[in-house]
């Protein structure tokens, strides 16, 4: 039962330097989404799907990108990294957005962008 | 906008005693709020979830209880227990885009023995 995971825990980037943070789920979960929450502050959306081909941005998608091939990934692309994307960045998914759905987090991925 | 704030930012309190963490948000239109437990480098947790129709939900030791109107939730703890230490936060989803949460800023809670 993995439920929500997230590859990799910590990474280290260059400025303009480029990565992928995956995320992958096991409870065909309908909806996904990326999060990146810095010291101190509440988590910020940055993308979010509703089912495979279907992304949408959030609040803070700017320097981002997302896709959304498979049901089971959900992997969150930067292209020219900056110091601003230093932050912990947190995937997660639900069922449907009923009422009773609840809302499963991976384990989150520290980036650092030096 | 919906704002979603925590007090107090961070607690500390010896085993045993009884905890109320506070949630308010300025917008009392929520599809529903839900609370999170996160510990220290680890993701986040689902404690309770508290429908927009309902005024409480419990789990164990724990109470979530909602007040739509006055836009406020609490989350009690009863007989903490150093293993209750982490971060915990509430989020609401707003009715026009249900599959969005808005997160407060934590609460930060250490118990000691």
């Amino acid at each position: 039962n993995a439920g929500v995971t997230q590859t990799p825990k910590f990474r280290i980037l260059k400025i303009g330097q480029s990565m992928t943070l995956q995320c992958t789920q096991d409870m065909n979960h309908n909806y996904m989404y990326w999060y990146r929450q810095d010291p101190g502050m509440g988590l910020k959306l940055i993308y979010y799907s509703v089912g495979a081909g279907i992304t949408d941005k959030g609040e803070v998608p700017n320097g981002y990108n997302v896709s959304r091939s498979t049901t089971e990934d959900f992997p969150l692309r930067l292209e020219l990294a900056a110091p601003s994307q230093t932050s912990v960045y947190f995937c997660a998914s639900s069922y449907s957005i009923t009422v009773s759905a609840e809302a499963f987090f991976g384990q989150g991925t520290r980036l650092t962008v030096v | 906008k919906q704002e979603v704030t925590q007090i107090p930012a961070a607690l500390s309190v010896p085993e045993g005693e009884n905890l109320v963490l506070n949630c308010s948000f300025t917008d009392s239109a929520i599809y529903n709020l839900q609370w999170f437990r996160q510990d220290p480098g680890k993701g986040l947790t689902s404690l309770l979830l508290i429908q927009s129709s309902q005024r409480e939900q419990t789990s164990g030791r724990l109470n979530a209880s909602l007040d739509k109107s006055s836009g406020r939730s609490t989350l009690y703890i009863a007989a903490s227990q150093p293993g209750d230490s982490a971060t915990y936060l509430c989020a609401v989803s707003p009715p026009y885009n249900t599959d969005k949460l808005i997160f407060g800023t934590g609460t930060r809670l250490q118990v000691f023995p």
